[in-house]
């Protein structure tokens, strides 16, 4: 039982290349969520998925799309990064309506762009 | 808007010492509140869950706390340890899961 996975764990962009965060969970929760730690700013929610085929922005989804693939895998794309991007991005995931609802973390993606 | 705010943002103590870390909320129409830890380049380690409808859940050395009305969280770490440095971050939540997270504390526990 892997719980969270992301990958890749590092990646180095340019200002206006593209790429895709992958996550996936095999605990069958069916929340997921996308978030990204700057320093100074803890985690801000960027996209969420409440379940299969739904998604559902959070408090900064500028700059960025998410899909969920099916009920295991959430993937986070930026179309055109920027250097603002650069962060560290987590992945987690939490069966959403059951009494614990606790949430469970990815070891996060390190991103720079430059 | 849901504001936390995490106090104080950083933390040194000997080891042995009894510690309160403090976490307030703006909105106190809340789901839950957990508490995470969260290790240097490491991901987070969800520590305590505590529900709306509860006022406290224990973890071995780690007790945390929950009063709504004052939009307070508490997490209390007895005897201290080297081991218990760390950066904690506490978020509230609502049903749907979304979080919203405090900037956190960061523990230096000096042996």
């Amino acid at each position: 039982n892997a719980g969270v996975t992301q990958t890749p764990k590092f990646q180095v962009l340019k200002t206006g290349q593209s790429m895709t965060l992958q996550c996936a969970q095999d605990m069958n929760h069916n929340s997921m969520y996308w978030y990204r730690q700057d320093p100074g700013m803890g985690l801000r929610l960027i996209y969420y998925s409440a379940s299969e085929g739904t998604t559902d922005k959070g408090e900064v989804p500028n700059g960025y799309n998410v899909s969920r693939l099916n009920k295991r895998e959430f993937s986070l794309r930026l179309e055109s990064a920027a250097p603002s991007q650069t962060s560290v991005y987590f992945c987690a995931s939490c069966s959403q309506g059951t009494p614990g609802a606790e949430q469970y973390f990815g070891p996060g993606t390190r991103l720079t762009v430059t | 808007k849901q504001e936390v705010t995490q106090i104080p943002a950083a933390l040194s103590v000997p080891e042995g010492e009894n510690l309160v870390l403090n976490c307030s909320f703006t909105d106190s129409a809340i789901y839950n509140l957990q508490w995470f830890r969260q290790d240097p380049g490491k991901g987070l380690t969800s520590l305590l869950l505590i529900q709306s409808s509860q006022r406290e859940q224990t973890s071995g050395r780690l007790n945390a706390s929950l009063d709504k009305s004052s939009g307070r969280s508490t997490l209390y770490i007895a005897a201290s340890q080297p081991g218990d440095s760390a950066t904690y971050l506490c978020a509230v939540g609502w049903n749907t899961g979304k979080l919203i997270f405090g900037q956190g504390t960061t523990l230096q526990v000096k042996p």
